[in-house]
């Protein structure tokens, strides 16, 4: 069974608007990590923001912030103020106890100018 | 954050050949470090978990003869395609895990730059 689901194989924002990146999570363990990542045509994994099972606030990182629902097991990437730089693939991750990453199959986000 | 670097970014090889792709933990120790396999406009897939002084472990349907891992420091793991062919090509992606010992959730993996392997 799939652990990590994104369901928007591509999105579209215009600059300087926000953007939310669906990813729903499937675990039975009460401690996990959830991570998102951005993967520019580089092609490096850049890591953007961190969330933990235990975590009661929503994480946020400068622009980034992580919508966290534990009990609809989602954890939706939310970009504001949208640039041309954002434009990229980006990778929703989990990490169970003594588990390696697992990553989503991606959803690439176009900002138009 | 910690740096992870892998050498050569970017190889192009004949079928057959050997590959050989480096991976360093530039600052820090690594007891755990990671292979990851990414196919054009995929997913990055786990190949393969390689912990310092042990032998790795493969995830399924990773052909261990074929894609050989060793983790002889706690700062460098080697991943070496071997007899390689097209189908080989990929973008090949390393992890390190910053910490020893369990794996945490809270733990933070971090990624090389990728090696981009073309096989002819």
């Amino acid at each position: 069974a799939q652990k990590i689901t994104q369901t928007q194989p591509g999105m579209f924002v215009q600059e300087k608007e926000a953007v939310t990146l669906d990813c729903t999570y499937d675990t039975s363990d009460q401690s996990y990590g959830l991570f998102w990542y951005k993967q520019p045509s580089s092609g490096e994994m850049i890591f953007l923001i961190y969330q933990g099972s235990y975590d009661e606030q929503n994480a946020t990182e400068g622009r980034y912030s992580l919508n966290f629902q534990k009990a609809r097991k989602s954890a939706n990437l939310v970009i504001s103020a949208s640039q041309l730089g954002d434009s990229a693939m980006y990778f929703c991750a989990m990490r169970e106890v003594n588990t390696p990453l697992v990553f989503g199959k991606g959803t690439r986000l176009s900002v138009i100018a | 954050g910690a740096v992870v670097s892998q050498h050569p970014s970017r190889v192009i090889c004949k079928s057959g050949t050997s590959v050989k792709i480096e991976c360093r933990s530039l600052d820090f120790q690594a007891t755990t470090m990671f292979w990851y396999r990414q196919f054009p406009k995929q997913s990055l897939m786990l190949m393969a978990t390689s912990n310092e002084g042990s032998k790795a472990t493969y995830e399924q349907g990773v052909e261990k003869d074929k894609f050989l891992i060793n983790h002889a420091s706690l700062t460098l793991s080697t991943l070496t395609v071997t007899s390689a062919h097209p189908e080989d090509s990929s973008f090949y992606i390393c992890s390190a895990l910053q910490t020893s010992g369990r794996i945490s959730s809270y733990n933070e993996q971090f990624f090389g730059p990728g090696t981009r392997l073309t096989v002819l």
